[in-house]
């Protein structure tokens, strides 16, 4: 099983809103990712996880909040979110290992958010 | 900082044709390289993974080079078909992170019948 999914497909929140987007992989991967992409424009790195542990986060404003509760699944928490927010989050997944010889990551149909 | 950029931005060709994407970096120490494609509204497919110390990799009529001291790769499809229609993306892993990934700009091809 090499794939990844994500839910809800659509989601439409007003700015006070609390919502959350789902990422689950079954694929033994340790290392798990949130990526922020607006139209026209390749994806950029919110969050990622390793062993389940937060290790990189480029200074995202809080109002975005991801939690890793097992190997398998991750969430992002959204919470009263600016329009400017709406974008495509994908989430993805791979090995952490670098001996491995691979870090390919894997993606998600991603999560279209549009907030109102 | 390390920057990726691709050419051209968008390319229009007819059925059964061949040809290559251009992706370029402005660091070279990079761990690996990898081409994804992209179809609009979705997620992102991944074609090939290069490893810093390889040349090249193979997938079907897909094949991607790495000339990493020059701070190039290319793609190369093969007998371009209709379903190849999408827009193909170049991320490199940075030695310093090799978690984050750096996207290029992305080339949106389109394969007319």
């Amino acid at each position: 099983d090499t794939e990844v999914t994500q839910t809800p497909k659509h989601l439409v929140m007003g700015m006070t809103n609390k919502k959350s987007l789902k990422c689950e992989q079954h694929m033994g991967h340790r290392a798990m990712y949130w990526y922020k992409q607006k139209a026209k424009k390749p994806p950029e790195l919110m969050f990622v996880y390793s062993y389940e542990k937060l290790s990189i986060n480029e200074s995202v404003p809080s109002r975005f909040s991801p939690e890793c509760p097992n190997s398998s699944l991750l969430n992002l928490h959204l919470h009263a979110l600016q329009p400017e927010d709406s974008a495509l989050y994908l989430c993805a997944s791979s090995q952490v290992a670098v001996l491995r010889g691979g870090n390919e990551q894997f993606f998600g149909p991603g999560t279209r958010l549009t907030v109102l | 900082k390390q920057e990726v950029t691709q050419i051209p931005a968008a390319l229009s060709v007819p059925e059964g044709e061949n040809l290559v994407l251009n992706c370029s970096f402005t660091d070279s120490a990079i761990y690996n390289l990898q081409w994804f494609r992209q179809d609009p509204g979705k997620g992102l497919t991944s074609l090939l993974l290069i490893q810093s110390s390889q040349r090249e990799q193979t997938s079907g009529r897909l094949n991607a080079s790495l000339d990493k001291s020059s701070g190039r790769s290319t793609l190369y499809i093969a007998a371009s078909q209709p379903g190849d229609s999408a827009t193909y993306l170049c991320a490199v892993s940075p030695n310093t992170g090799f978690q984050k990934l750096v996207f290029g700009t992305g080339t949106r091809l389109l394969v007319s019948p």
